[in-house]
């Protein structure tokens, strides 16, 4: 499966900052995926980002607050926009090479907002 | 609304005992229903299940799925403490992951 790199691994940010995660892949890959992880709680998606073209959103997540690129099939960064403490999560990368089969994932960013 | 329940939610053994962790899905157009385990922040893939009746094993671990019933099961035998981890349970319908909550098992020496 694909080697994925995912930074920074931790930060700590200060309240109303904006924030970029990074996620590379070592191949290309049709689908990337940002998803949230909550203390305590399961997987989020956040959106599934398009290669050339706006990410797509779920319900609940806007481009205004994560906005997302992913200028190659290898490439993508997340941004945290005008952090608040309920921000205070862990953010994962994942990848899919194909249709209808397992995603895998980055060693995620645990962010924490003061 | 499309779901995937798991159970129990969290689970304390002791080494050598043998678990079984539930996962229940109400999702539309399923495709496929993957087990994961997390162990500090990133899942690892355990495995993808697409047929009913279907026994995937790898080594200790084993799980099958029941898409009449539309629930699954993973098994561990012989635990070990480093099986202490979160299993999460999700269903894959048209590129959306739907995950469950998780199940926090610990395995005490």
């Amino acid at each position: 499966s694909a080697v994925i790199s995912q930074k920074p691994s931790r930060d700590i940010c200060q309240r109303g900052t904006s924030l970029t995660i990074q996620c590379q892949v070592d191949s290309q890959v049709t689908m990337m995926f940002w998803y949230r992880q909550q203390p305590g709680q399961s997987l989020t998606l956040i959106a599934t980002a398009n290669q050339g073209s706006e990410a797509t959103y779920e319900s609940g997540f806007v481009i205004d607050k994560f906005p997302i690129s992913r200028p190659n099939l290898t490439f993508s960064t997340l941004t945290v926009s005008n952090m608040s403490p309920e921000d205070s999560s862990i953010y994962l990368c994942s990848v899919g090479d194909r249709d209808n089969q397992p995603q895998h994932f980055g060693d995620g960013t645990r962010l924490s907002i003061l | 609304e499309d779901k995937v329940v798991q159970s129990p939610l969290s689970l304390v053994v002791h080494e050598g005992d043998t678990v079984t962790l539930n996962c229940s899905y109400e999702v539309t157009n399923f495709r496929s229903l993957l087990w994961y385990k997390q162990e500090k922040k990133a899942p690892t893939f355990l495995f993808m299940l697409t047929s009913s009746g279907i026994e995937k094993k790898s080594g200790r671990l084993s799980s099958i799925l029941d898409k009449k019933e539309l629930f699954s099961i993973l098994n561990i035998t012989a635990t070990q403490t480093g099986d202490s981890a979160v299993y999460l349970c999700a269903v894959l319908n048209f590129n959306k992951f739907y995950f469950g909550s998780g199940t926090k098992l610990n395995v005490k020496p």
